[in-house]
């Protein structure tokens, strides 16, 4: 069974527009991390956010965390049609961080 | 650097043959780890190498998958009987560390099986 769950199935914005997509999940985690993935074939990691941090930031990327709501999100700053792509987050247990459960993952399309 | 390989990128099976699906993880890398993701779908975790042992192969759908890893290196997943229901992208990871500080799990490209 899947752990996290996006939100929205899939997102349609300008280039230029800022993208928020969400995750939540149901279990304790030690960390959660998020991956892009293009066509269907491998993934990218973008980015980790551990339990006991809140926010990070890496370039065009901000993710939250809120462990009291099982929840994060993910936003892309200034999104670009190269962009496009599906996005997925994963989280590593408490007992067993390697153990990536994903979720179903946010479809995004930029369009230029 | 060269990052994580998979083998064969497609492959086209009938129902009932055997499948061996390799994976060249990031030299140097400890853990590996296969996964496995269906049209549409998120990654469903199959098995994870600490070196040539899987501490963890809880995600092997039945007895008829199976994995091993050599020299601390190479990975082949085999699927027995193949059935038309194994037909996914099976994808392979490998991160410096399992625990720790370095959690990031680098991805291969996948094999895309398809059982007719």
């Amino acid at each position: 069974s899947q752990q996290g769950e996006e939100d929205p199935q899939a997102l349609s914005i300008q280039e230029g527009e800022n993208a928020t997509m969400n995750c939540s999940y149901k279990t304790s985690i030690n960390n959660l991390q998020w991956y892009r993935q293009n066509s269907g074939r491998g993934l990218v990691h973008l980015i980790l956010i551990r339990s006991n941090e809140r926010e990070k930031h890496s370039g065009r990327l901000r993710v939250t965390l809120d462990t009291s709501k099982k929840s994060s999100s993910l936003l892309i700053t200034a999104s670009r049609a190269a962009d496009t792509a599906s996005y997925f987050c994963a989280t590593g247990g408490m007992d067993s961080s390697y153990k990536l459960i994903f979720g179903s993952g946010t479809r995004l399309l930029v369009r230029p | 650097g060269a990052g994580v390989s998979q083998s064969p990128s497609n492959k086209v099976t009938e129902k009932g043959k055997d499948v061996e699906l390799r994976c060249d993880p990031i030299s140097g890398h400890t853990a590996l780890y296969w996964y496995r993701q269906s049209l549409g779908q998120g990654l469903e975790f199959l098995i994870y190498f600490q070196g040539n042992s899987a501490p963890d192969k809880s995600g092997l759908p039945s007895d008829r998958f199976s994995a091993e890893r050599t020299g601390g290196s190479v990975s082949t997943l085999t699927i027995q009987r193949t059935q038309q229901e194994d037909s996914a992208v099976y994808l392979c990871a490998s991160s410096l560390l399992a625990q720790g500080p370095t959690y990031e799990q680098y991805f291969g490209p996948g094999t895309r099986l398809t059982v007719t």
